[in-house]
């Protein structure tokens, strides 16, 4: 069956430093990926989409990686801030259908 | 714009009691979908509707119906309360393009099954 993992363990991380999420999936081939935030008590809010095609895609301190070969994505917060604290969800999909399934997500601190 | 409204934002319910939540969108999406989130868990999806009229089952269905009534609006009801059904449950919207589209998610029903 389809799986989809990210880091249960939440990130505690220096302020000013670079945050590393793993999102690795398995069992299928997603057309594309999409990652999210969310913050207590509140619903996630889309941030990035990436497509198979493309290796890498930046917005403003975010960076996403896309390596269909690992089966895996990467996402970066560079010069990270304590109001990047949030729980970050990634959501690969398939080309066809609109079946939309997360990552368990990965909570990440940042320390001022 | 208010985008995906779900209504209520608490409840409070007996086991065997039942209840719809509603949820509605504005931005003339296609795709609805209906997840609950339980502490320390991601997002796991009961129901989706790709288009009107059409719904299908996601992880978790078992409990739970759906109906999409209209374009704008697809609700989730629970015949039956237990207290496993005791979560967050998160109503989402996207609009279908392609397969590159974004989802739009409201604020959240807490549901409480005693």
């Amino acid at each position: 069956s389809q799986k989809i993992e990210q880091n249960s363990e939440a990130l505690n991380i220096q302020e000013g430093k670079t945050a590393t999420l793993t999102c690795n999936y398995t069992n299928y081939s997603p057309a594309y990926l999409q990652w999210y935030r969310q913050d207590p008590g509140r619903g996630p809010v889309f941030l990035l989409l990436i497509r198979e095609n493309e290796k890498e895609k930046r917005k403003e301190r975010l960076k996403v990686t896309f390596d269909t070969t690992l089966k895996q994505s990467l996402f970066h917060i560079t010069a990270s801030q304590p109001a990047d604290s949030a729980t970050y969800l990634c959501a690969p999909s398939p080309a066809a259908g609109n079946k939309l399934t997360f990552g368990g997500g990965t909570r990440v601190l940042v320390k001022p | 714009n208010a985008g995906v409204t779900q209504t209520p934002k608490f409840q409070v319910l007996k086991t065997g009691q039942s209840m719809t939540l509603q949820c509605a969108q504005d931005m003339n999406h296609n795709s609805m979908y209906w997840y609950r989130q339980d502490p320390g868990m991601g997002l796991r999806l009961i129901y989706y509707s790709a288009s009107e009229g059409t719904t299908d089952k996601g992880e978790v269905p078992n409990g739970y119906n759906v109906s999409r009534l209209n374009k704008r609006e697809f609700s989730l009801r629970l015949e039956s309360a237990a207290p496993s059904q005791t979560s967050v449950y998160f109503c989402a919207s996207s609009l279908r393009q392609g397969a590159y589209t974004e989802a739009f998610f409201g604020q959240g029903t807490r549901l409480t099954v005693v």
